[in-house]
């Protein structure tokens, strides 16, 4: 079946620095979606790419999904403390169920 | 207010008890969840139903059984088969058509086995 993987598994950065995660499938996607997940809480969504290639940007987060449509990467610019939690992507076909790639998880210190 | 919600927050269950975690969305979605979450682990499917009536089973189904009745309601039930149930479960809905399809969270339940 469809597997999604994510690297690194955890990232510790210096408040200020910048932080990047990627996330690969195993087969080609509909769209893959980003969301953050803060200490003790849940999922939230941040973001869905779908285009070949397609850049996204919101804020300090930049969102790339590669030509292939089977990369994707996330990046932080100038990383603050309320950046902190887990980034996940999602791999997803319509009509089909998410998969979820195991998270990055971002530590920040002041 | 529109939203996806999981009762009880904290569970606490018995060795070889069944226990029944709720999960009801008022989004309108086809589409409804159940995902496993292990301390510092991602998301592992459970169960996911794409209409009424209908459920497949994810990757790690075995120990765990669903209903969907209504269109609302994906409840979600740990049998004493499942061996390791304690765990932070949940929940979530989307729409199953094209273009934006988030996936909508519940605030989960954390369920331990005494």
């Amino acid at each position: 079946g469809q597997q999604v993987m994510q690297i690194p598994q955890y990232q510790h950065v210096q408040e200020g620095e910048d932080f990047t995660t990627y996330c690969n499938s195993s087969t080609t996607l509909s769209n893959i979606q980003w969301y953050k997940q803060r200490p003790g809480g849940h999922p939230v969504f941040l973001i869905q790419l779908v285009k070949s290639g397609e850049v996204k940007k919101q804020k300090r987060l930049t969102f790339q999904f590669g030509e292939a449509k089977k990369n994707s990467s996330l990046h932080i610019t100038a990383t603050q403390t309320t950046d902190v939690g887990t980034y996940f992507c999602a791999g997803h076909n319509y009509g089909q169920n998410f998969v979820f790639g195991p998270g990055t998880r971002l530590s920040v210190l002041p | 207010d529109g939203g996806i919600t999981q009762s009880p927050k904290y569970l606490f269950r018995k060795e070889g008890q069944n226990v029944t975690l709720s999960c009801e969305q008022n989004l309108n979605h086809d589409a409804m969840y159940w995902y496993r979450q292990d301390p510092g682990q991602g998301l592992r499917l459970i169960y996911y139903s794409q209409i009424v009536n209908d459920f497949q089973k994810g990757d790690i189904a075995e120990g765990y059984s669903v209903s969907r009745e209504k269109k609302e309601s994906f409840p979600l039930t740990v049998t004493s088969a499942q061996k390791n149930p304690t765990a932070f479960y949940l929940c979530a809905s989307s729409f199953t058509g094209t273009g934006v399809v988030e996936a909508f969270f519940g605030q989960g339940t954390r369920l331990t086995v005494v």
